[in-house]
């Protein structure tokens, strides 16, 4: 049991370029999430899903697309990276089970992008 | 201003003394309290969860909560050198999504 992972670990792109980051997991679990986690910014939610073919904005979504084909991947999408992309991005999927431990949510390693 | 305020720090403390972490939120909606910890280079992970005011204990880490005052606790005790890390709240209402805490790094020294 992997739980989750991301794919790649670090990546260096040019202003403009763009890139997907994978995130699977194998928990079976509804809902998927993509954040972000700059410096004294905690972690920011870019898109999230709460089910195989749905997705939804979160708080900062402009400049990234999703898209959640199959229920254990989600990707996140960078059309034209911009050096504000810079940052760690982190997925993280839960079960919307019952309380106490009501969306709980498992986090992935990391993604360490840099936009240059 | 931000729903969730917490200290950056770093806070540093001996080994064996008790650590002090806490959190402050605007929302009156919040319903559910957590404390995520989270490792260098590493993703967050769950650490304790509250749903309602007072206090919930395991082992060496003692959550608080106080919805009048919008205000939680997060107190380690006996800290350890495996206790640096940074440690975030995280905040929800009803529904799926939760709203983070910048974080306050802790080291423990030896």
């Amino acid at each position: 049991n992997a739980g989750v992972t991301q794919t790649p670990k670090f990546r260096v792109l040019k202003t403009g370029q763009s890139m997907t980051l994978l995130c699977a997991q194998d928990m079976n679990h509804e809902y998927m999430y993509w954040y972000r986690q700059d410096p004294g910014m905690g972690l920011r939610l870019i898109h999230y899903s709460v089910g195989e073919g749905t997705t939804a904005k979160g708080e900062v979504p402009d400049g990234y697309n999703v898209s959640r084909l199959k229920k254990q991947n989600f990707l996140l999408g960078l059309e034209s990276a911009a050096p504000s992309q810079t940052s760690v991005y982190f997925c993280a999927s839960s079960f919307p089970g019952q309380l106490p431990r009501l969306h709980e949510q498992y986090f992935g390693p990391g993604t360490r992008l840099t936009v240059t | 201003q931000k729903e969730v305020e917490q200290d950056p720090g770093p806070l540093s403390v001996p080994e064996g003394a008790i650590v002090s972490l806490n959190c402050t939120y605007s929302n009156s909606a919040f319903q559910y309290f957590m404390w995520y910890r989270q490792y260098s280079r590493k993703g967050p992970e769950l650490l304790m969860y509250t749903y309602s005011s007072g206090n919930k204990e395991d082992g060496r880490f003692t959550a608080q909560v106080d919805k009048s005052s919008k205000y939680i606790s997060l107190f380690i005790r006996d800290s350890q050198p495996s206790d640096s890390a940074t440690y975030l709240c995280a905040i929800k209402a009803a529904g799926n999504k939760l709203t983070f805490g910048g974080g306050t790094r802790v080291l423990v020294k030896p």
